[in-house]
């Protein structure tokens, strides 16, 4: 049973661009979670999907979008990029018809913005 | 969801048991108590949650107060591999899809 995946590993971006990552839920999970951890701190809530629809979105700007296909995986697009939004960017997938609720995360994406 | 507090670090040596402890005094009655742990550069790992009753599962062991104001996490054995932060969440898990909000967790070191 594979888990939560997560591409790329690793990516390099200059500020100004546009990047967009990928989520693979856990089999049998149906709703994704994105959390982005800055160097030497705890992750971040940015926002779950649920049913293809954005369900909670943490203290993030308009910058950071997200979509969820039919199959529950999951894109993270984030525009504009800032020095700032370098940081390992974690997927967190869960099912809600399961009580109570666990998320399971991936390996993160490592994003660097130069 | 309620707020934590846990020390920012704790050493162990290899073979003993690990007790990480945590306080959440504000908590509610239909919050449970999450622990997962952060290997160096790696996502978050699920190692066990409760509501009321101690857990144990094959990670590790979940002791909550009868005051639910506090827990520990047991790891029986550590091991060197078990050094990670370790982070303890409490949250609402019903299906109404709740964000995760991570403290600053407890830096475990296991020593040779």
């Amino acid at each position: 049973d594979a888990g939560v995946t997560q591409s790329p590993t690793h990516l390099i971006k200059t500020r100004g661009q546009q990047v967009t990552l990928r989520c693979s839920p856990k089999s049998g999970h149906d709703t994704v979670s994105w959390y982005q951890q800055a160097l030497g701190q705890g992750p971040q809530f940015i926002f779950q999907y649920y049913e293809e629809e954005e369900r909670q979105r943490g203290n993030f700007p308009d910058r950071f979008s997200g979509h969820q296909f039919p199959n529950y995986s999951s894109e993270l697009n984030v525009n504009a990029l800032l020095l700032g939004d370098s940081a390992l960017y974690l997927c967190a997938s869960s099912s809600l018809a399961g009580a109570p609720e666990t998320q399971y995360f991936g390996p993160g994406t490592r994003l660097l913005v130069l | 969801d309620a707020k934590t507090t846990q020390p920012p670090s704790m050493d162990c040596a290899e073979g003993r048991a690990a007790n990480l402890p945590c306080n959440h005094s504000t908590i509610s009655g239909n919050e449970y108590v999450y622990w997962y742990r952060q290997i160096h550069s790696q996502g978050p790992q699920y190692i066990i949650h409760g509501l009321k009753n101690n857990e144990t599962n094959e990670m590790a062991s979940l002791i909550i107060t009868e005051d639910r104001k506090s827990s520990t996490l047991i790891l029986p054995h550590a091991t060197l591999r078990d050094t990670a932060v370790y982070y303890c969440i409490v949250r609402v898990a019903d299906g109404s899809a709740r964000q995760l909000t991570f403290g600053s967790g407890t830096q475990l070191t296991v020593l040779p």
